[in-house]
């Protein structure tokens, strides 16, 4: 596998379930993001991690969890979520977060529909 | 004030045709980047092409060039002889204080280009 991926591609749960999003990346890249893309709305940057570490926590509710074990994987725990939750969850690499370009490259994005 | 403005939320463009897709941005950073990114309607967020504010000439990556008007602050996406797979969302981006530690890239709202056998 190449580039970044994401499991699943479409989630539909419940508000009481508990569920987790899972990206992985094969570029040798230190940083790893969580976006969340609604409908006719800016990306919104959710968490980031830098070497494993959260350097970043965007005044995301507590209802969304994430877990960096290594720098090529990063998990989304998500339990209680809102029907408003309802959006395209992106993860994203770059190289690192300081210094050069710091272009981020993508996953395919999971489809997360609450009910 | 919005970093990034992306005006149009919808284009059409005829097969074979270029077509600008305009970004317009506010900084007082001297040192920032600006990229594009498309956004077919699988999800997937595809980087096309970047731009520093220090670099003296236009991106170019094949069909894709990037109009860069630092003292209007505009950072316009032309792509060449459209084609049908061109069909998708176009995200303007930025990420300021390249020297320094680490700054979140700010996005657009996007651009829905359809281009038109």
């Amino acid at each position: 596998e190449t580039g970044v991926t994401q499991t699943p591609r479409h989630l539909v749960m419940g508000m009481t379930n508990k569920k987790s999003l899972k990206c992985e990346q094969h570029l040798g890249h230190n940083a790893m993001y969580w976006y969340k893309q609604s409908a006719k709305k800016p990306l919104e940057l959710m968490f980031v991690y830098n070497f494993k570490e959260q350097t970043e926590n965007n005044s995301v509710p507590s209802r969304f969890s994430p877990e960096c074990p290594n720098s090529s994987h990063l998990f989304l725990h998500l339990h209680t979520l809102q029907p408003e939750d309802s959006a395209l969850y992106l993860c994203a690499s770059s190289q690192d977060l300081a210094g050069g370009r710091g272009t981020q490259y993508f996953g395919p994005g999971t489809r997360l529909t609450v009910l | 004030a919005q970093k990034i403005t992306q005006t149009q939320p919808g284009m059409f463009v005829q097969e074979k045709e270029a077509v600008t897709l305009d970004c317009t941005y506010d900084t007082s950073d001297p040192s920032y980047g600006l990229f594009w990114y498309k956004q077919p309607s699988s999800g997937e967020m595809i980087f096309l092409i970047y731009q520093g504010s220090y670099d003296q000439q236009n991106a170019t990556e094949g069909r894709y060039s990037l109009n860069f008007q630092k003292a209007r602050k505009s950072a316009n996406l032309v792509i060449s002889a459209s084609q049908l797979g061109d069909s998708a969302m176009y995200f303007c981006a930025m990420r300021e204080g390249l020297t320094g530690g680490y700054q979140k890239v700010t996005f657009g709202t996007g651009t829905k280009l359809q281009v038109i056998p």
